[in-house]
């Protein structure tokens, strides 16, 4: 256990729906990440909290929204996904944005 | 591009034997880190380098930098089944308050 801990852990859903994935962390950290990683591609960063801030959103398409509500908790909420946004979704959290971040365990998910 | 790119993409070796996988990358670093992932789950930070460090150990691993040629190796000594997993390796860039950029790793194979 790293103390990052992610809901749902598996997720289907079809390209109407509207679901959110939670990432909680337990570490007292004040950065926290989400990464997109699909097959045979390098880890894709998404987006970056500090402090509860955003302060990098790496080109992703609008239907990804996060909310980082407070220094613990980061929501990536999704709505008319596509099929190609099928990955797995990973939340990270670190003291510090240059400081090594622990990753909680991650959330497979998958659009018909 | 940043990211670092690990070499080989694949890896199969015997229990017992030495693993060494490398990894290049493009810009002036603040510190370079390697990952572990076992299939389908998060990253587990396994060792951190800093820029002015040229060898680094921990346990079964060692970890070298080479600044010159922008270029760091994972050695894995007297493999187990157990080290079977992704290996990856992130960069930290040295200007700027910049998360890391991961590369597509090493996929790591050790029969029993």
């Amino acid at each position: 256990e790293t103390g990052v801990t992610q809901t749902p852990r598996h997720l289907v859903m079809g390209m109407t729906n509207k679901k959110s994935l939670k990432c909680e962390q337990h570490l007292g950290h004040n950065a926290m990440y989400w990464y997109k990683q699909s097959a045979k591609k390098p880890l894709e960063l998404m987006f970056v909290y500090s402090l509860e801030e955003r302060v990098e959103n790496n080109s992703v398409p609008s239907r990804f929204s996060p909310e980082c509500p407070n220094s613990s908790h980061l929501f990536l909420h999704l709505h008319t996904l596509q099929p190609e946004d099928s990955a797995l979704y990973l939340c990270a959290s670190s003291q510090l944005i240059q400081g090594p971040p622990f990753f909680g365990p991650g959330t497979r998910l998958t659009v018909l | 591009s940043q990211q670092g790119e690990e070499d080989p993409q694949a890896l199969s070796i015997q229990e017992g034997e030495n693993a060494t996988m490398n990894c290049s990358y493009k810009t002036s670093i603040n510190n370079l880190q390697w990952y572990r992932q076992n299939s389908g789950r998060g990253l587990v930070h396994l060792i951190l380098i800093r820029s002015n460090e040229r060898e680094k150990h921990s346990g079964r691993l060692r970890v070298t930098l080479d600044t010159s040629k922008k270029s760091s190796s994972l050695l894995i000594t007297a493999s187990r089944a157990a080290d079977t997993a992704s290996y990856f390796c992130a960069t930290v860039r040295n200007s700027g308050n910049t998360p890391l950029v991961f590369g597509k790793g090493t996929r790591l194979s050790v029969i029993a």
